[in-house]
């Protein structure tokens, strides 16, 4: 199967600061990909579509300000949750399309990471 | 507006028997797709099992299956001699076109599975 690859998987950040998450994709080259953010015991959210070399696309309610996306390859997606405050801690999660749109590979998804903002 | 329902927040099994986790969903798109995951502890989402819409048969991978009627929108994960690792928390998604012409998951709440010896 497709693997995507997220790092770190988890992070600790002072208030303030900003941190930037890598999604890759390992095997197979990805036009567009995703980013969820899931709260304590619940489901995840989309918080943004990723495409290769065009602006993201957020869903209603995510900042784009705060929340930088960027596509600058075929293999690589970062989200940079900028000036982080402890209401960003969260679990942090990607998944990726592949080129050819088969539908199973954006069944996949990254590790995860958690930030953890103090 | 498409929509996925899990209504079982938590679920139990014993060891060796079979479990089946619901799943509902709402769309007016005739051509979408079902997936089931598995996330353990760990925050990891694990891919299951796919269904495709136009799929004439119930997909099955390994110990999983998924019992697909599509009249009454349901896609429930069956899974057969239930084991200790397969305690864990599990999402129904749905694919389906979205705006912006981009397809995305969109999940249910989830259900979390203990499975006892």
């Amino acid at each position: 199967g497709a693997v995507v690859s997220q790092h770190p998987s988890w992070v600790i950040c002072k208030s303030g600061t900003s941190v930037k998450i890598e999604c890759r994709s390992l095997d197979f080259q990805a036009t567009t990909m995703f980013w969820y953010r899931q709260f304590p015991k619940q489901s995840l959210m989309l918080m943004a579509t990723s495409n290769e070399g065009s602006k993201a696309t957020y869903e209603q309610g995510v900042e784009k300000d705060k929340f930088l996306i960027n596509h600058a390859s075929l293999t690589l997606s970062t989200l940079t949750v900028t000036s982080a405050h402890p209401e960003d801690s969260s679990f942090y999660i990607c998944s990726a399309r592949d080129l050819d749109g088969r539908m199973n590979t954006e069944a996949f998804f990254g590790q995860g990471t958690r930030l953890t903002v103090v | 507006a498409q929509k996925i329902t899990q209504t079982q927040p938590g679920m139990f099994v014993q060891e060796k028997e079979a479990v089946t986790l619901d799943c509902t969903y709402d769309t007016s798109d005739p051509s979408y797709g079902l997936f089931w995951y598995k996330q353990p502890s760990s925050g990891e989402m694990i891919f299951l099992i796919y269904q495709g819409s136009y799929d004439q048969q119930n997909a099955t991978e390994g110990r999983y299956s998924l019992n697909f009627q599509k009249a009454r929108k349901s896609a429930n994960l069956v899974i057969s001699a239930s084991q200790l690792g397969d305690s864990a928390m599990y999402f129904c998604a749905m694919r389906g076109v979205v705006s912006g012409g981009y397809n995305k998951l969109i999940f249910g709440a989830g259900t979390r599975l203990a499975v006892h010896p």
